[in-house]
Order: C-alpha cells, then sequence, then structure tokens
C-alpha cells in the first residue's frame, strides 16, 4: 500500500491560507490522493480528491505535482473552524472494492 | 451531517461481553466500511461490505465479525471484549466509486 508522509503539526493565522504539505513518493499510477479532516473525534470529513490534475472545490484547492509524489491541500482562508487533524491518503483498490488507509495527519493549529 | 448514522452513540461495558454496533448508510450508498480508532492506533480499516458481500478486509480481529443486510444497513459484532477495545468506531460508505462518507462514531469504552 501506498505511504503518506505529513508533518505532525501545523499552524496558521485566522483568515491566512494554509498549506499541508504531503509526500506520497510511492504512489502508482492509478492511485488517487484524497484529504480528509477529522475534527474533535467526529468522523472524518471528505474534503476533495485527485489523481493528477490540480483540483479545486468549496472546501479547498489540491495541488499535485507533476510526477504525482507530492501533493498540497490549500484551505484559502482559514477559519477557527479548520482547526483539525487532516489526513492526506492514497487510494487503494477499485471503485466497488476499496480502502483509504489513514496514517498520522497533521494537525493544523489556526490562531486567532 | 454526512447522512450515516451510527447507533448508539455512547457504549459502556465490561470485559468478556459483547456488543453490536449499527450503521445505517446514506440513501443508495452501497458500500459499507467499518474503521477503529484508538488513542495510539489512529484510524484502522477494518472491513468493507459491498451490497451484502465482504470486499475488503483490514485488521479485523477474529473476535470481531460483521454483515451488511438487504436493506444494506451493517452491524459490527464484537465479542470477548477487552480493555483494549476501546476505542471510537467508524462507519463509512460510498456508492460505487469514492468519496467515504462517515458517521460520527460509537465510542466504545471496555471496563
Amino acid at each position: 500500500d501506498a505511504k503518506t508522509t505529513q508533518p505532525p503539526s501545523m499552524d496558521c493565522a485566522e483568515g491566512r491560507a494554509a498549506n499541508l504539505p504531503c509526500n506520497h513518493s510511492t504512489i502508482s499510477g492509478n492511485e488517487y490522493v484524497y484529504w480528509y479532516r477529522q475534527i474533535h473525534s467526529q468522523g472524518p470529513q471528505y474534503i476533495i480528491h485527485g489523481l493528477k490534475n490540480n483540483e479545486t472545490n468549496e472546501m479547498a484547492s489540491l495541488i499535485i505535482t507533476e510526477d504525482r509524489k507530492s501533493s498540497t491541500l490549500i484551505l484559502p482562508h482559514a477559519t477557527l473552524r479548520d482547526t483539525a487533524v487532516y489526513y492526506c491518503i492514497v487510494r487503494v483498490g477499485s471503485d466497488s472494492s476499496y480502502k483509504l488507509i489513514f496514517g498520522s495527519g497533521t494537525r493544523l493549529l489556526v490562531r486567532p | 451531517d454526512s447522512g450515516v448514522t451510527q447507533t448508539p452513540k455512547h457504549l459502556i461495558t465490561a470485559t468478556g461481553q459483547r456488543v453490536t454496533l449499527r450503521c445505517s448508510p446514506r440513501s443508495g450508498d452501497l458500500s459499507v466500511y467499518w474503521y477503529q480508532q484508538s488513542l495510539d492506533q489512529g484510524l484502522q480499516f477494518l472491513i468493507q461490505y459491498y451490497n451484502g458481500e465482504e470486499r475488503a478486509k483490514g485488521n479485523i480481529l477474529e473476535r470481531f465479525s460483521a454483515q451488511q443486510f438487504p436493506d444494506l444497513h451493517s452491524e459490527l459484532n464484537l465479542s470477548s471484549l477487552e480493555l483494549g477495545d476501546s476505542a471510537l468506531y467508524f462507519c463509512a460508505s460510498s456508492r460505487t466509486g469514492p468519496p467515504l462518507h462517515f458517521g460520527n462514531g460509537t465510542r466504545l469504552t471496555v471496563t
């Protein structure tokens, strides 16, 4: 299974962009990168996913390097409610049978 | 609200006992996943069902079992409980493809 590496913790100021890096150097060509976050023991919340192109939705942007060995999740204007543990995950398997293997994640603290 | 419902929210039981955790997936989702989150282990994938059939297995103990019923709800059965089984148990569901949508979990405390 492809493994991801994330910094254990980061912080940013409220209103500024939060850039969360992830290394997935062993990723295969057909494996997607997913980002989830978990706020204080609630269920993990889906943020965004991508294969090779950059992606953007109402929550965040995902930048994937051309060699696909790393990616960055960008929260453009972080708020206090974005304080959470952020997980970068590589999906393993097909659409009908896949699993998300969670690592340790990055604990993001948004400061007032 | 993800649309995934887990019951009960909290469960306290004694060692050696057996419990059943229940999960109702989002409407239309065929896949159900179970994850365990304990303090020292992070989120561990246990098992996946797709339309009633087991599709993928993770680090699920032999004392644990799961099933998905014809109405697509799922149950996770934990038996011969040990102190180390105390954890948050999450259910997630999806349609044929990604992403997974997680419920808010069942907090199991074994005393």
